[in-house]
């Protein structure tokens, strides 16, 4: 059973460009979970996801983020117009159950120039 | 709210030697989980332990285990016979059940295995 997967691993963007992150799933797993890095930070939770639903966006900043989980393919985490704040890893994290373990990616890390 | 505290930014601990990492964590909630998770250089986040809250026992697996005292909210790692791969993050994190849906971590701590 392959693990969570996340790509890219890295993503480098110029300030105002668009950044998509890919996240799938560990098989048999419908939760997905979107966290922040923040360089010498632990990680913050941005969005919790079901198969084409948002449960908790309320570690999303209101403005030039979304993610969505469509029916089929991956998770995509997007930020528009990115600004140098926006240089973290990016983890994505998956479960069967919403209480369960969650399992993490490898992260991509998204530098902004 | 939860709050996850890790009060030490950085240890070191001599191979084969043992270490304890602090965590202490803010809660009103009665039923939850506790992990410790490892993230090496490569970034992986490595599932290191974990504790029921509802549990007693303190987990344990293999050279590592946990002192969780429910009461004073605390759950401390404690790894035996240090290696070099143990050199890493280690954080703390914790998740409601039946009503939780994200991890809280706490801010990591930094150990460094010495030859």
């Amino acid at each position: 059973n392959a693990g969570v997967m996340q790509n890219p691993r890295h993503l480098v963007r110029r300030r105002g460009q668009e950044a998509r992150l890919r996240c799938s799933p560990m098989k048999g797993h419908s939760h997905v979970y979107w966290y922040r890095q923040l360089p010498e930070e632990g990680l913050k939770f941005m969005v919790y996801l079901q198969k084409e639903n948002i449960i908790d966006e309320s570690g999303m900043p209101k403005e030039r983020f979304s993610a969505e989980f469509p029916k089929e393919g991956p998770s995509i985490l997007r930020i528009q117009q990115v600004v140098r704040g926006d240089s973290a890893a990016y983890f994505c994290a998956s479960s069967p159950q919403s209480t369960d373990e969650q399992y993490f990616g490898p992260g991509t890390r998204l530098t902004v120039t | 709210a939860q709050t996850v505290t890790q009060s030490q930014p950085e240890m070191s601990v001599q191979e084969a030697e043992t270490v304890t990492l602090s965590c202490t964590y803010d809660t009103s909630e009665n039923n939850y989980y506790l992990f410790w998770y490892k993230q090496p250089p490569s970034r992986q986040m490595i599932l290191v332990i974990r504790q029921e809250a509802y549990k007693q026992q303190n987990a344990t697996e293999n050279r590592f285990s946990v002192n969780f005292q429910k009461a004073a909210k605390s759950f401390s790692l404690k790894i035996s016979d240090s290696q070099l791969g143990d050199t890493a993050m280690y954080f703390c994190a914790f998740i409601k059940i039946f009503t939780g849906n994200q991890f809280y971590f706490g801010t990591g701590t930094s150990l460094t295995v010495i030859p």
